[in-house]
């Protein structure tokens, strides 16, 4: 979905590097989330934001931060990546006028190696 | 505790074949259920959002159903371009945490 981006598309890094991955939306969603998905175990939340002032753990947090910057920009940070952090990260949106239906990046590859 | 388990795993049709995919759960307080496809390299979009056992949803050949156990993707003579991955997904009672299931990889080959 072009309205919701995400950079960088791929990443390749080394174990112990900071990495940051963006998310921009344009569709005026207040909600945001942060998703990784694995081979086998599907996407799975990391973070969740329902306004620039609200910020939540997922179930898989650990090892991980956000930044919301603006109602359209939510980032996501790996302090010291490891190689266990390889995956597939996507971020979501949605509008607090349909709050259960979530749309989806087009997803940043990373490889901790 | 939550789970979604979708089966099968994998499923090969011929163009014009119907079938059905299946997405068991288990859940406290079903909020609602929710149907993806992801293709190669892209996130997942949107298809369906199903409330109550019994509620029936169609786009195009895609037809789910919802039951208080499971939901179905039903495919009317799929075309090659129905070829995906197809995620179920549910929300629990007043949480916004969607848990999805890991997916049914569908070809469809002319």
């Amino acid at each position: 979905d072009a309205d919701v981006t995400q950079t960088p598309r791929n990443r390749i890094t080394k174990t112990g590097k900071r990495i940051m991955l963006e998310c921009s939306q344009t569709k005026g969603h207040d909600r945001m989330y942060w998703y990784r998905q694995d081979p086998g175990l599907g996407l799975r939340l990391i973070y969740y934001s329902f306004d620039v002032k609200d910020i939540n753990k997922g179930e898989i947090s650990d090892g991980y931060s956000v930044s919301r910057q603006a109602q359209a920009k939510f980032s996501l940070s790996l302090e010291s990546a490891i190689p266990n952090q390889t995956a597939l990260y996507f971020c979501a949106t949605s509008d607090i006028r349909d709050v259960d239906t979530q749309y989806f990046g087009p997803g940043t590859r990373l490889t901790v190696l | 505790e939550d789970q979604v388990t979708q089966s099968p795993e994998a499923l090969r049709l011929q163009e014009g074949e119907s079938s059905s995919l299946n997405c068991s759960y288990t859940v406290s307080g079903l909020r609602g259920l929710f149907w993806y496809r992801q293709d190669p390299g892209k996130g997942p979009e949107f298809l369906f959002t199903l409330y109550s056992a019994g509620e029936e949803k169609e786009k195009e050949r895609l037809k789910a159903t919802l039951t208080k156990k499971e939901s179905f993707l039903h495919i009317t003579a799929p075309k090659p371009e129905d070829s995906a991955t197809y995620l179920c997904a549910v929300l629990r009672g007043a949480t916004n945490k969607l848990i999805f299931g890991t997916g049914t990889l569908l070809a469809v080959q002319p």
